[in-house]
């Protein structure tokens, strides 16, 4: 089945306490993109990657760190998680040469608590 | 300034009518794309539906159809006979290129909408 994982779905973490989200998607998707959902405030995208090696910041990238070294994986690191960090995460992968056109796969999302 | 806007934060509908939300949305590129995506409460996202800038015709999937009037910019979401399951947040996206081809997808705050029995 064609589909993007997420791990872990819930997380409740402390301040400053490293933490990784994984991602995997098995439909060789080049782009992959990582959003934050909040109430009120839609998905706001962090990082996003266009292949292996390539990773670029979205508009919310303060806080968080990701690496592209497989084509299938696109972790989500929090090096010093903060309370502000607390939402609701998703994965997300697509065709690149689609473009525009592209409709995103999301993974099932990560709740995060940062306390 | 906002660049998907999603004016109704939530509505109720009666089970079995048609139900419209809107969507308005804001850019300057002539190639972008429209979807709609539907967010049960257990939380995952549901594509439902896509409109090309360039398509001339309104798209379809089932129940869901996009009326989509670009002079005007919005692509608003229709549900025919709505159904209990129904009952979901749903995003209004634009998906455009910025930058060095980064295919972000922008969101509306989305609607919330709740179906009566």
């Amino acid at each position: 089945e064609a589909q993007v994982t997420q791990n872990p779905r819930y997380l409740i973490t402390v301040t400053g306490k490293k933490l990784t989200v994984t991602c995997s998607q098995n439909m060789n998707h080049e782009y992959m993109s990582w959003y934050r959902q909040d109430p009120g405030l839609g998905l706001r995208q962090i990082y996003y990657s266009m292949n292996v090696e390539v990773t670029d910041k979205g508009d919310v990238p303060e806080g968080y760190k990701v690496s592209r070294k497989e084509k299938r994986n696109f972790p989500l690191i929090l090096e010093s998680p903060s309370p502000n960090q607390t939402s609701l995460y998703f994965c997300a992968s697509s065709l690149h040469q689609q473009g525009v056109r592209a409709s995103l796969t999301f993974g099932a999302g990560s709740r995060l608590t940062v306390l | 300034a906002q660049k998907i806007t999603q004016t109704q934060p939530g509505m109720f509908v009666q089970e079995k009518e048609a139900v419209t939300l809107d969507c308005t949305y804001d850019t300057s590129d002539q190639s972008y794309g429209l979807f709609w995506y539907k967010q049960p409460s257990s939380g995952e996202m549901i594509f439902l539906i896509y409109q090309g800038s360039y398509d001339e015709q309104n798209a379809t999937e089932g129940r869901y159809s996009l009326n989509f009037q670009k002079a005007r910019k919005s692509a608003n979401l229709v549900i025919s006979a709505s159904q209990l399951g129904d009952s979901a947040m749903y995003f209004c996206a634009m998906r455009e290129v910025r930058g060095d081809s980064n295919y972000q997808l922008i969101w509306g705050a989305g609607t919330k909408l709740i179906i009566k029995p």
